[in-house]
């Protein structure tokens, strides 16, 4: 079975903050995603990666960065916590990039508040 | 207009009911539609998906698609309480990323 494992369930943090969020997979997955969900809003994806060192912006990437250093392990990072980013963070696994039906794989997610 | 609409509900059926889940799309150039249930304190898993229009049924799901409405829906039969989750719908792009629909809070009460 596909596994992919987030760092934490529950996360608090205060505004100003720098702060990690670790997503690892364990199925050499090339595509890895990281996703953000409100409610009414649905997943909004904030960046993703196709490969190694590779990254690209997805729709909402503002106040956030991420890092692929290992193939298995993508990072997410809010460089300056702000209240706005309270949030369910999921992130996310595929393999074959390009292929159009390609099915995503969650992690159990991330709820992170920011006082 | 969003490129994947879906009504987030709440749905709150009896059980044993007929579950009509649906989302609307904006591009006809589509190909691949997919449904994923998200439980309560979990990411969403793949529940189905269907290629172009007509049905595929998967024990008491069944999936629609109707290209011409632009139209897709999750028919859920004999509804039971472990059914109870958010159902999201999904459509790859022709960039790999996968666009969500808002997601429907459905609850199957005993």
């Amino acid at each position: 079975d596909v596994k992919v494992t987030q760092s934490s369930r529950y996360l608090v943090k205060r505004t100003g903050e720098k702060v990690f969020l670790e997503c690892v997979q364990d199925m050499d997955h090339e595509n890895m995603f990281w996703y953000r969900q409100d409610p009414g809003l649905g997943l909004r994806l904030i960046y993703f990666s196709y490969d190694v060192k590779m990254k690209e912006k997805g729709d909402i990437p503002e106040g956030y960065s991420v890092s692929r250093e290992k193939k298995e392990r993508f990072s997410l990072i809010l460089e300056s916590a702000s209240t706005n980013q309270t949030s369910m963070y999921l992130c996310a696994s595929s393999p074959l990039a390009g292929v159009k039906m390609e099915t995503q794989y969650f992690g159990p997610g991330t709820r992170l508040l920011v006082l | 207009q969003k490129e994947v609409e879906q009504d987030p509900g709440p749905l709150s059926v009896p059980e044993g009911a007929i579950v009509s889940l649906n989302c609307t799309y904006s591009n006809s150039a589509f190909q691949y539609f997919m449904w994923y249930r998200q439980y309560s304190r979990k990411g969403p898993e793949l529940l189905m998906y269907t290629y172009s229009s007509g049905n595929k049924e998967d024990g008491r799901f069944t999936a629609q698609v109707d290209k011409s409405s632009k139209y897709i829906s999750l028919f859920i039969r004999d509804s039971q309480p472990s059914d109870s989750a958010t159902y999201l719908c999904a459509i790859p792009s022709n960039t790999g990323k996968l666009i969500f629909g808002q997601g429907t809070t459905l609850q199957v009460k005993p």
